[in-house]
């Protein structure tokens, strides 16, 4: 059973420019968690979605940034206009019910 | 709203030996879950352990296990007989029982020496 898949592991973006990370929760997860890591502190949670749904969106950014979780396909953190401040580890993690979450290995995510 | 605090950013411990790491929550729940994650230098975030709050029997995983005292709300985590591959950022989160966010206490960096 394949565990949380997020892709790229490593992103560059200059300032200003878009990136989308994207998740695939495990086999049989229909919920799926955003949270974000700044270097040298813990994670934080950003949004908790289920299939076409956002449940929680308490940790989001009210600005720029964005989360979707389609019918088909993988769930995609997005962040337009990237700032230096965004320079972070973004991990996904899927749940099946309400139930202990399992993390991807992260997407690192450097502005320049 | 819920807090997770680890009171110890450093701990270090001899291979083959046992450490404790501290945990404590405020929460005005009766019914959550409580969970350890650990995070190599490789970054991947890994589950330890978990406990349900309405169990009263501590969890343990191998040589990890817990010691839960819900009146006192603290969470500690004691690896016994420690290896290398132990050396590791240890995490405690905290989670409603209707499921939902990790709250994340700051980590406890923890280094196992030779």
């Amino acid at each position: 059973n394949a565990g949380v898949m997020q892709n790229p592991r490593h992103l560059v973006r200059r300032r200003g420019q878009e990136a989308r990370l994207r998740c695939s929760p495990m086999k049989g997860h229909s919920h799926v968690y955003w949270y974000r890591q700044l270097p040298e502190e813990g994670l934080k949670f950003m949004v908790y979605l289920q299939k076409e749904n956002i449940i929680d969106e308490s940790g989001m950014p009210k600005e720029r940034f964005s989360a979707e979780f389609p019918k088909e396909g993988p769930s995609i953190l997005r962040i337009q206009q990237v700032v230096r401040g965004d320079s972070a580890a973004y991990f996904c993690a899927s749940s099946q019910l309400t139930d202990t979450q399992y993390f991807g290995p992260g997407t690192r995510l450097t502005v320049l | 709203a819920q807090t997770v605090t680890q009171s110890q950013p450093e701990m270090s411990v001899q291979e083959a030996e046992t450490v404790t790491l501290s945990c404590t929550y405020d929460t005005s729940e009766n019914n959550y879950y409580l969970f350890w994650y650990k995070q190599p230098p490789s970054r991947q975030m890994i589950l330890v352990i978990r406990q349900e709050a309405y169990k009263q029997q501590n969890a343990t995983e191998n040589r990890f296990s817990v010691n839960f005292q819900k009146a006192a709300k603290s969470f500690s985590l004691k690896i016994s007989d420690s290896q290398l591959g132990d050396t590791a950022m240890y995490f405690c989160a905290f989670m409603r029982n209707q499921g939902g966010k990790l709250i994340f206490g700051q980590g406890t960096e923890l280094s196992v020496k030779p």
